[in-house]
């Protein structure tokens, strides 16, 4: 069974810093890109940040750019969002998803986690 | 990156049909997603690439496209599909990706 757990959301005041994980199982992790979207209160979808399945290339949504870094570590199956210099605005349900494939292109967000929030907040 | 515009709100009464419709100047040349997504639940994707329809996803839903404009439609509405839609897609260097606002959909 093709999964993601996501985790390391927690209340945090502004200005701090936060890292989330993203564990994969029932597929070869290292065979995909991999996303992270997040999902404030009571409000849409917002892609966040993209990753190819080597790390080789990463992209981020214009609100995060300079703030926010994704990596993953092939070795555990696990993706990273690192989060500086958080605001209120940031305060989000975060949600990683799989692209469909290696090199994501204008496509889909085909398995996604359950999400870990995350508050900023003084 | 090209915005993607969806109507907030659609209700319908059961067993009659829902049309979401999302437009965006990129639709033309990229392909639209949809997701459902309940209370408290991650999106599942229902319709990929304009028109078709992941395993596991009911007949009644379906997708088209027409220029600047997807639509979702829904035949046959069944409670259990009151929820949000949004649509998505991307910019063609695969650098950046949009999602619609959203729409609730209410089966009255």
């Amino acid at each position: 069974q093709m999964q993601l757990v996501e985790s390391g959301g927690r209340v945090v005041q502004p200005g701090w810093s936060l890292r989330l994980s993203c564990v994969a199982s029932g597929f070869p992790f290292s065979n995909y890109g991999m996303h992270w979207v997040r999902q404030a209160p009571g409000k849409g979808l917002e892609w966040v940040a993209v990753t190819w399945y080597d790390g080789a290339k990463k992209y981020y949504a214009d609100s995060v750019k300079g703030r926010f870094a994704i990596s993953r570590d092939n070795s555990k199956n696990t993706l990273f969002l690192e989060m500086d210099n958080l605001r209120a605005e940031d305060t989000a349900v975060y949600y990683c998803a799989r692209a469909p494939k290696a090199t994501p292109a204008a496509d889909a967000f085909d398995i996604w986690g359950p999400g870990t929030m995350v508050t900023v907040s003084s | 990156s090209s915005e993607l515009t969806q109507p907030p709100s659609v209700s319908v009464s059961p067993g009659q049909t829902a049309r979401i419709t999302c437009s965006g100047d990129a639709l033309p040349k990229q392909y639209a997603y949809w997701y459902q997504q309940k209370p408290g639940q991650a999106p599942v994707v229902v319709i990929y690439k304009d028109t078709e329809r992941p395993s596991g996803i009911p007949e009644r839903f379906s997708g088209s496209s027409s220029g600047t404009i997807v639509t979702l439609t829904i035949s046959g509405v069944q409670s259990e599909d009151e929820a949000d839609y949004y649509c998505q897609s991307a910019d063609s260097s695969g650098t950046s990706w949009v999602f619609g606002g959203g729409t609730k959909l209410t089966v009255l």
